[in-house]
Order: structure tokens, then C-alpha cells, then sequence
């Protein structure tokens, strides 16, 4: 069973920008959750997105939007890109959207540059 | 808001040797999970407890779950240098996020 994808796997974007990235979950699985990265701050819930509904959502601006498809297959999107956006962007399937006794698998994360 | 810490935030271990990381909830837990992660890479999942008391292992990595304490330990046996990299905890909370601890980041030295 091949696992949780993510694209691009780096990525150096420029501030002012916008940015999207990609995560396909495990087949079957439903639930697609995203999460920040930072030595700072440590790994943070951005949202989570079941049945092409977002379910859940951390304390992150407006500028940080995801979306899923029919398929699951989740994208996440940052607009208006600030120096300390740069992170490792990580996403996690599950089968189901509960956070507890769920277990979630993650992907290699996306690490995004700001310069 | 619920949070989770670790500790130590680092540790060097000579191969062979064991060792203990903590993980402490501010709240009451719903589900403990621990995952390794290789630095700049995705997390891999090790184990989930969902009963206070409950232990388990898988190779040489036991973790265990005490609710009363809002705490939860995982034991490396015989550490060796594939044991190396950040071990992260993971709660449910009340609100059905999924936190993280800080991070404990394992070297293991010949």
C-alpha cells in the first residue's frame, strides 16, 4: 500500500508570494491533516479536511487555506508568503477524522523556503 | 489550550545503553501516540496507548501510559544508532486536535 505523498518536496518561494502544496493520502483514507513545522514553535495543526469539509482548524492566519477533492487528495495554499512561513509542512491521513484514538500516517513533508 | 512536554529536550546515549523520555500533559489525555521522526523528514508512527496503564512494545521501545499522571514514558532497551533522531509525542485534546510534544532529539554514539 503505497503511503502519503507530498509535492513538491522543497520548494523557494520569495515574500509577497503565493504557494500551493499537495498531499495524497493514503489510499481509502478520508481524513487529510496539515501541520507547521518550525524549530521555534515545534509541529502545529493547521487543518484538517474529511469528506471535502474542513473539520478542524488551528490558530493560523487567513492567509493559510486548504482545500480537498473528491478523491481526498488535499492541497493547502499560502498566500502573500512572510519570511517566517518558511517551514517543513507536513501532512497526515487517517481514516477517520477523530483525532483521538485514530492513528494518523504522515508524508515526507514539503520544505518551503521564504526569502 | 492543552500542552504537551517533553523531556529531556535532548539526549546523548553511548550505544547499548537505555534511556526514558517523558511526555506530560497540561490536561487530561485521550489517546497518547509517539512518533520518530528523522531530522528535516515525515514522522513515523510507533505506538498509540489509549487506556490509562497501558504498555506496550514493539522491538526494543516499551511506552506507557499513566492518565492519572497525564504522563506517558517510552523506554529504549539497548539502544543502537537506529534509535537516533527526534521523538515526538501526540495527544487528542477536548477540542479533536491532534497536539504535539516539543521534541526530544536522541543521539546514539558508538
Amino acid at each position: 500500500k503505497a503511503g502519503v505523498t507530498q509535492t513538491p518536496r522543497y520548494l523557494i518561494k520569495t515574500r509577497g508570494q503565493q504557494v500551493t502544496l499537495s498531499c495524497s493520502p493514503i489510499s481509502g483514507h478520508r481524513s487529510v491533516s496539515w501541520y507547521q513545522q518550525t524549530p521555534g514553535q515545534g509541529l502545529q495543526f493547521l487543518f484538517e479536511y474529511f469528506s471535502e469539509t474542513q473539520r478542524n482548524k488551528g490558530n493560523f492566519p487567513g492567509r493559510f487555506s486548504g482545500r480537498q477533492f473528491s478523491n481526498s487528495r488535499s492541497e493547502m495554499n499560502v498566500s502573500t508568503l512572510e519570511l517566517g512561513d518558511s517551514a517543513l509542512y507536513l501532512c497526515a491521513s487517517s481514516l477517520s477524522s477523530r483525532a483521538t484514538y485514530n492513528e494518523q500516517f504522515f508524508g515526507p513533508g514539503t520544505r518551503l523556503t521564504v526569502l | 489550550s492543552q500542552e504537551l512536554e517533553q523531556s529531556p529536550q535532548s539526549l546523548i546515549v553511548q550505544e547499548g545503553k537505555n534511556l526514558t523520555i517523558n511526555c506530560t500533559s497540561s490536561k487530561t489525555l485521550y489517546g497518547l501516540y509517539w512518533y520518530k521522526q528523522k531530522y528535516g523528514e515525515g514522522l513515523i508512527f510507533l505506538m498509540m496507548l489509549q487506556k490509562g496503564g497501558e504498555e506496550k512494545s514493539h522491538e526494543k521501545i516499551t511506552a506507557k501510559l499513566d492518565e492519572k499522571k497525564q504522563q506517558s514514558s517510552l523506554h529504549i532497551t539497548a539502544s543502537q544508532p537506529s534509535h537516533a533522531g527526534i521523538y515526538l509525542c501526540g495527544a487528542g485534546s477536548n477540542t479533536d486536535k491532534l497536539i504535539f510534544g516539543t521534541g526530544t532529539r536522541l543521539q546514539v554514539f558508538p
